[in-house]
Protein backbone atom coordinates (compact mmCIF):
# COMPACT_ATOMS: atom_id res chain seq x y z
CA UNK A 1 0.00 0.00 0.00
CA UNK A 2 1.05 3.57 -0.93
CA UNK A 3 2.35 4.92 2.72
CA UNK A 4 3.92 8.47 3.63
CA UNK A 5 7.24 7.98 6.00
CA UNK A 6 8.51 11.01 8.03
CA UNK A 7 11.91 9.93 9.14
CA UNK A 8 12.03 11.75 12.95
CA UNK A 9 9.14 11.39 15.46
CA UNK A 10 10.65 14.24 17.79
CA UNK A 11 12.83 16.66 17.28
CA UNK A 12 14.62 19.50 19.73
CA UNK A 13 16.22 22.10 18.61
CA UNK A 14 17.13 25.72 19.65
CA UNK A 15 16.28 28.85 18.33
CA UNK A 16 17.93 29.98 15.38
CA UNK A 17 18.86 26.56 14.63
CA UNK A 18 18.56 25.35 10.58
CA UNK A 19 15.59 22.77 10.42
CA UNK A 20 14.95 19.98 8.25
CA UNK A 21 12.33 17.10 8.65
CA UNK A 22 12.26 14.09 6.24
CA UNK A 23 9.49 13.60 4.18
CA UNK A 24 9.60 10.35 2.01
CA UNK A 25 6.27 8.72 -0.45
CA UNK A 26 6.26 5.14 -1.50
CA UNK A 27 4.35 5.51 -4.92
CA UNK A 28 5.42 5.98 -8.54
CA UNK A 29 3.23 8.15 -9.90
CA UNK A 30 1.96 11.99 -10.33
CA UNK A 31 1.80 13.36 -6.76
CA UNK A 32 0.53 16.25 -4.79
CA UNK A 33 2.71 16.71 -2.02
CA UNK A 34 1.59 18.84 1.18
CA UNK A 35 3.17 20.13 4.49
CA UNK A 36 0.74 20.87 7.67
CA UNK A 37 1.55 22.10 10.81
CA UNK A 38 -0.72 21.70 13.93
CA UNK A 39 0.51 24.22 16.74
CA UNK A 40 -0.69 22.79 20.44
CA UNK A 41 -4.33 22.42 20.84
CA UNK A 42 -4.74 23.85 17.04
CA UNK A 43 -6.33 22.52 13.97
CA UNK A 44 -3.80 21.37 11.07
CA UNK A 45 -2.73 24.29 8.90
CA UNK A 46 -1.52 24.13 5.28
CA UNK A 47 1.99 25.48 5.27
CA UNK A 48 3.07 24.72 1.96
CA UNK A 49 2.24 22.35 -1.38
CA UNK A 50 3.36 21.41 -4.50
CA UNK A 51 1.68 20.49 -7.97
CA UNK A 52 3.79 20.91 -10.35
CA UNK A 53 6.56 22.93 -11.44
CA UNK A 54 9.63 24.52 -9.87
CA UNK A 55 10.26 21.87 -7.22
CA UNK A 56 11.51 24.10 -4.65
CA UNK A 57 8.60 25.37 -2.86
CA UNK A 58 8.08 28.04 -0.46
CA UNK A 59 5.28 28.80 2.30
CA UNK A 60 4.40 30.40 5.15
CA UNK A 61 6.36 31.69 7.96
CA UNK A 62 9.77 30.96 6.21
CA UNK A 63 9.19 27.29 5.42
CA UNK A 64 9.83 25.52 1.91
CA UNK A 65 10.33 22.12 0.76
CA UNK A 66 12.02 20.39 -1.78
CA UNK A 67 10.15 18.07 -4.35
CA UNK A 68 13.29 15.46 -5.56
CA UNK A 69 11.46 13.12 -7.30
CA UNK A 70 14.03 10.08 -8.02
CA UNK A 71 14.46 10.09 -4.32
CA UNK A 72 10.78 10.24 -3.77
CA UNK A 73 11.51 13.23 -1.35
CA UNK A 74 9.63 16.34 -0.37
CA UNK A 75 11.55 17.54 2.80
CA UNK A 76 10.56 20.81 4.64
CA UNK A 77 13.38 23.29 5.63
CA UNK A 78 13.45 26.51 7.72
CA UNK A 79 16.97 28.01 8.03
CA UNK A 80 16.27 29.43 11.49
CA UNK A 81 13.89 28.35 13.81
CA UNK A 82 12.05 30.12 16.62
CA UNK A 83 10.61 29.25 19.81
CA UNK A 84 6.83 29.62 18.11
CA UNK A 85 7.57 27.09 15.45
CA UNK A 86 7.07 24.32 18.10
CA UNK A 87 4.21 22.08 16.58
CA UNK A 88 3.83 18.78 14.93
CA UNK A 89 4.39 18.90 11.51
CA UNK A 90 2.64 16.12 8.74
CA UNK A 91 4.11 15.72 4.93
CA UNK A 92 1.05 14.36 3.22
CA UNK A 93 -0.03 13.09 -0.48
CA UNK A 94 -2.66 12.36 -3.27
CA UNK A 95 -1.76 10.33 -5.80
CA UNK A 96 -2.60 10.66 -8.88
CA UNK A 97 -5.56 9.31 -10.23
CA UNK A 98 -7.09 8.98 -6.70
CA UNK A 99 -10.41 10.76 -5.87
CA UNK A 100 -8.06 13.44 -4.29
CA UNK A 101 -7.45 11.87 -0.37
CA UNK A 102 -4.74 12.68 2.01
CA UNK A 103 -2.66 10.09 2.59
CA UNK A 104 -0.62 11.48 5.84
CA UNK A 105 2.88 10.64 7.62
CA UNK A 106 2.83 9.76 11.19
CA UNK A 107 4.21 13.60 11.73
CA UNK A 108 6.81 14.97 13.67
CA UNK A 109 6.93 16.70 16.48
CA UNK A 110 9.50 19.90 16.85
CA UNK A 111 10.15 21.72 20.15
CA UNK A 112 12.23 24.87 20.02
CA UNK A 113 14.15 25.73 23.06
CA UNK A 114 13.90 29.00 23.71
CA UNK B 1 -18.05 33.14 10.65
CA UNK B 2 -17.44 31.47 7.63
CA UNK B 3 -15.49 28.09 7.63
CA UNK B 4 -15.53 24.54 9.10
CA UNK B 5 -16.94 24.30 12.29
CA UNK B 6 -16.94 20.95 14.27
CA UNK B 7 -19.26 20.35 17.68
CA UNK B 8 -18.92 19.16 19.70
CA UNK B 9 -15.56 19.98 21.00
CA UNK B 10 -14.79 18.01 23.66
CA UNK B 11 -17.57 14.47 24.33
CA UNK B 12 -17.22 12.02 27.47
CA UNK B 13 -19.47 8.92 26.20
CA UNK B 14 -19.61 5.31 27.57
CA UNK B 15 -19.17 2.23 25.62
CA UNK B 16 -21.85 1.07 23.80
CA UNK B 17 -23.90 4.42 23.34
CA UNK B 18 -24.55 6.26 20.46
CA UNK B 19 -22.73 9.88 19.63
CA UNK B 20 -22.48 11.83 17.01
CA UNK B 21 -20.36 14.16 15.75
CA UNK B 22 -21.07 17.27 13.62
CA UNK B 23 -19.60 19.25 11.15
CA UNK B 24 -20.71 22.23 8.91
CA UNK B 25 -18.74 24.21 6.19
CA UNK B 26 -19.90 27.03 4.13
CA UNK B 27 -17.64 27.18 1.74
CA UNK B 28 -19.90 24.63 -0.46
CA UNK B 29 -16.77 22.67 -1.40
CA UNK B 30 -18.12 19.37 -2.59
CA UNK B 31 -15.66 17.18 -0.44
CA UNK B 32 -15.83 16.61 3.40
CA UNK B 33 -13.75 14.00 5.13
CA UNK B 34 -13.44 12.63 8.84
CA UNK B 35 -10.20 11.94 10.14
CA UNK B 36 -8.77 10.67 13.60
CA UNK B 37 -5.56 11.56 14.76
CA UNK B 38 -4.33 9.17 17.44
CA UNK B 39 -0.47 9.47 18.77
CA UNK B 40 1.80 7.52 16.36
CA UNK B 41 -0.44 6.70 14.27
CA UNK B 42 -1.17 10.66 12.71
CA UNK B 43 -4.47 10.95 10.52
CA UNK B 44 -6.24 8.64 9.21
CA UNK B 45 -9.16 8.58 6.88
CA UNK B 46 -12.75 7.43 8.17
CA UNK B 47 -14.84 7.98 5.66
CA UNK B 48 -15.05 10.64 2.40
CA UNK B 49 -17.94 12.28 0.87
CA UNK B 50 -17.65 13.53 -2.83
CA UNK B 51 -20.95 15.61 -2.73
CA UNK B 52 -24.26 15.30 -1.38
CA UNK B 53 -25.43 11.78 -1.12
CA UNK B 54 -22.28 10.36 -1.95
CA UNK B 55 -20.09 9.03 0.55
CA UNK B 56 -17.24 6.24 0.52
CA UNK B 57 -15.20 4.47 3.40
CA UNK B 58 -11.40 5.05 3.86
CA UNK B 59 -8.41 3.74 5.78
CA UNK B 60 -9.95 3.03 9.18
CA UNK B 61 -14.24 3.03 8.85
CA UNK B 62 -15.62 0.03 11.21
CA UNK B 63 -17.77 1.17 13.48
CA UNK B 64 -18.25 4.45 12.01
CA UNK B 65 -21.13 5.80 9.98
CA UNK B 66 -21.57 9.08 8.05
CA UNK B 67 -24.25 10.64 5.95
CA UNK B 68 -24.60 13.38 3.83
CA UNK B 69 -28.03 14.86 2.69
CA UNK B 70 -27.19 18.46 2.61
CA UNK B 71 -23.43 20.18 0.94
CA UNK B 72 -22.87 21.82 4.16
CA UNK B 73 -23.29 19.33 6.59
CA UNK B 74 -21.19 16.20 6.85
CA UNK B 75 -22.09 13.99 10.51
CA UNK B 76 -20.25 11.21 11.75
CA UNK B 77 -22.33 8.56 14.01
CA UNK B 78 -20.13 6.13 16.54
CA UNK B 79 -23.12 3.65 16.83
CA UNK B 80 -22.09 1.88 20.03
CA UNK B 81 -18.65 3.33 20.86
CA UNK B 82 -15.80 1.17 21.92
CA UNK B 83 -12.90 2.48 24.27
CA UNK B 84 -10.30 1.86 21.00
CA UNK B 85 -12.58 4.81 19.82
CA UNK B 86 -10.85 7.31 21.93
CA UNK B 87 -9.39 10.24 19.85
CA UNK B 88 -9.46 13.50 18.50
CA UNK B 89 -11.47 13.95 14.90
CA UNK B 90 -11.12 16.25 12.27
CA UNK B 91 -13.40 17.37 9.78
CA UNK B 92 -11.66 18.27 6.39
CA UNK B 93 -13.27 20.13 3.42
CA UNK B 94 -11.84 20.89 0.32
CA UNK B 95 -13.49 21.98 -3.22
CA UNK B 96 -12.92 19.54 -6.35
CA UNK B 97 -9.42 18.55 -7.56
CA UNK B 98 -6.82 17.65 -5.80
CA UNK B 99 -6.71 20.74 -4.56
CA UNK B 100 -5.82 21.37 0.07
CA UNK B 101 -7.90 20.45 2.60
CA UNK B 102 -8.84 22.86 4.98
CA UNK B 103 -9.39 21.59 8.60
CA UNK B 104 -11.96 21.95 11.37
CA UNK B 105 -10.89 22.26 15.15
CA UNK B 106 -11.38 18.77 15.74
CA UNK B 107 -13.66 17.23 18.64
CA UNK B 108 -12.07 15.28 21.70
CA UNK B 109 -13.96 12.49 22.24
CA UNK B 110 -13.24 10.13 25.21
CA UNK B 111 -14.85 6.41 25.67
CA UNK B 112 -15.20 5.33 29.16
Amino acid sequence: AQSVSQHNHHVILSEAASLELGCNYSYGGTVNLFWYVQYPGQHLQLLLKYFSGDPLVKGIKGFEAEFIKSKFSFNLRKPSVQWSDTAEYFCAVILGGSQGNLIFGKGTKLSVKP
Amino acid sequence: DAGITQSPRYKITETGRQVTLMCHQTWSHSYMFWYRQDLGHGLRLIYYSAAADITDKGEVPDGYVVSRSKTENFPLTLESATRSQTSVYFCASRSGGRNEQYFGPGTRLTVT
